[in-house]
């Protein structure tokens, strides 16, 4: 089954922590993303990757990194540095060349202790 | 003013009903437009994809894109109690980044 794994489902971070969600596909996609869902603000993009040791930031990329070392795996740290990391992170992907919309994961809801 | 508008409801309609749901937007660059459904605690999935104008229908699903209005719009046929969910547009002047609409949450009673 083709699809995108997030995990883990829900994340719990103690204060000055940082915390890492995993992001896999087997889609053989090549651009991969994170986005943040926050109540009635809609998804707004954290960062961004079209191709291997390769990123961009999006729009609210302050206090989150990410690598991107595989095709398949994109994980997203949040660092202590973001304060308020309350969310539910979601993780996209879609092939690099022509068009196809991107496809979702199942999300990671992270809370802070 | 954002980007995308969208009424985010709730909208609560009863089985059998048709729903409108619409989303207006600024940036007359856009021309790729999606829509997308998100069960509670799941993440969105893709239920309609247009590039640029017109009609596009799927089963119960018909979407719409007015470019001239900046307006786009999903009706759903005969709804369900199944088709309760939050409705997500979205749209793309080039194939990275999207915008999203806020969402519409409907509701849908038997």
């Amino acid at each position: 089954d083709g699809g995108i794994t997030q995990s883990p489902k829900y994340l719990f971070r103690k204060e000055g922590q940082n915390v890492t969600l995993s992001c896999e596909q087997n889609l053989n996609h090549d651009a991969m993303y994170w986005y943040r869902q926050d109540p009635g603000q809609g998804l707004r993009l954290i960062y961004y990757s079209q191709i291997v040791n390769d990123f961009q930031k999006g729009d609210i990329a302050e206090g989150y990194s990410v690598s991107r070392e595989k095709k398949e795996s994109f994980p997203l740290t949040v660092t202590s540095a973001q304060k308020n990391p309350t969310a539910f992170y979601l993780c996209a992907s879609n092939p690099r060349d022509g068009y196809e919309p991107q496809h979702f994961g199942d999300g990671t809801r992270l809370s802070i202790l | 003013q954002k980007e995308v508008e969208q009424d985010p409801g709730p909208l609560s309609v009863p089985e059998g009903a048709i729903v409108s749901l619409n989303c207006t937007y600024s940036n007359s660059a856009f021309q790729y437009f999606m829509w997308y459904r998100q069960y509670s605690r799941k993440g969105p999935e893709l239920l309609m994809y247009t590039y640029s104008s017109g009609n596009k229908e799927d089963g119960r699903f018909t979407a719409q894109v007015d470019k001239s209005s900046k307006y786009i719009s999903l009706f759903i046929r005969d709804s369900q109690p199944s088709d309760s969910a939050t409705y997500l547009c979205a749209m793309s002047a080039r194939t990275d980044k999207l915008i999203f609409g806020t969402g519409t949450r409907l509701q849908v009673f038997p």
